[in-house]
């Protein structure tokens, strides 16, 4: 029963570090999106991926910030030279069909800066 | 822009009561879930609704679209402290993205 993972679940960097956060989606899914949550805030859509393609990256900072989802291996949300402002959740959901009804999502990565 | 706003933000009630939170639009979608988080995971889905005035029942959840598929409400009956957490309604359409509420962040007193 492999739903969503992500990892790692916590990661700490330093200003100007790199962060990398990983996500596999459901068996069977080829659908995969990026959200960042911040506390008391809802989720904010940030890119939608298929293997090997951007969907949809209007979420995105235009700078620092890239994903992808190769064709083997899980997805990579990328972050170079983070800011406190990274600090946040960012949680990785599939899906079977494009921009399906329901998505499924993984238990998070929290991110912080110090 | 599209919005989903969703009430009360906030929401503590006593187990047993009976609580109703509200999902509402100006924009028409194709489909509205409900999810809910619970702290430190992330969200899980309860519900799809897709045709205007449909009602879904999950125990003692029950999920209604409005008719013109603009909102929807969550009622949930005898509330039980399993029930706290934050609940996130998301509304598409398709073949564009999924929109999230900010959530109502329920807390049911043993």
């Amino acid at each position: 029963n492999a739903g969503v993972m992500q990892n790692p679940r916590h990661l700490v960097r330093r200003r100007g570090q790199e962060a990398r956060l990983r996500c596999s989606p459901m068996k069977g899914h080829s659908h995969v999106y990026w959200y960042r949550q911040l506390p008391e805030e809802g989720l904010k859509f940030m890119v939608y991926l298929q293997k090997e393609n951007i969907i949809d990256e209007s979420g995105m900072p235009k700078e620092r910030f890239s994903a992808e989802f190769p064709k083997e291996g899980p997805s990579i949300l990328r972050i170079q030279q983070v800011v406190r402002g990274d600090s946040a959740a960012y949680f990785c959901a599939s899906s079977p069909q494009r921009q399906s009804y329901e998505q499924y999502f993984g238990p998070g990565t929290r991110l912080t800066v110090t | 822009t599209q919005l989903l706003e969703q009430s009360p933000q906030f929401l503590s009630i006593q187990e047993g009561e009976n609580l109703t939170v509200y999902c509402n639009s100006s924009s028409v979608f194709s489909s509205l879930q409900w999810y809910r988080q619970e702290p430190g995971e992330g969200p899980v889905l309860l519900v799809t609704v897709v045709t205007g005035g449909e009602v879904k029942k999950l125990k003692r959840l029950t999920f209604q679209f409005g008719d013109a598929r603009k909102d929807s409400s969550l009622h949930i009956t005898a509330a039980q402290p399993g029930d706290t957490g934050l609940y996130l309604c998301a509304g598409g359409r398709r073949d564009d993205k999924i929109i999230f509420g900010k959530g109502t962040r329920l807390h049911i007193l043993p």
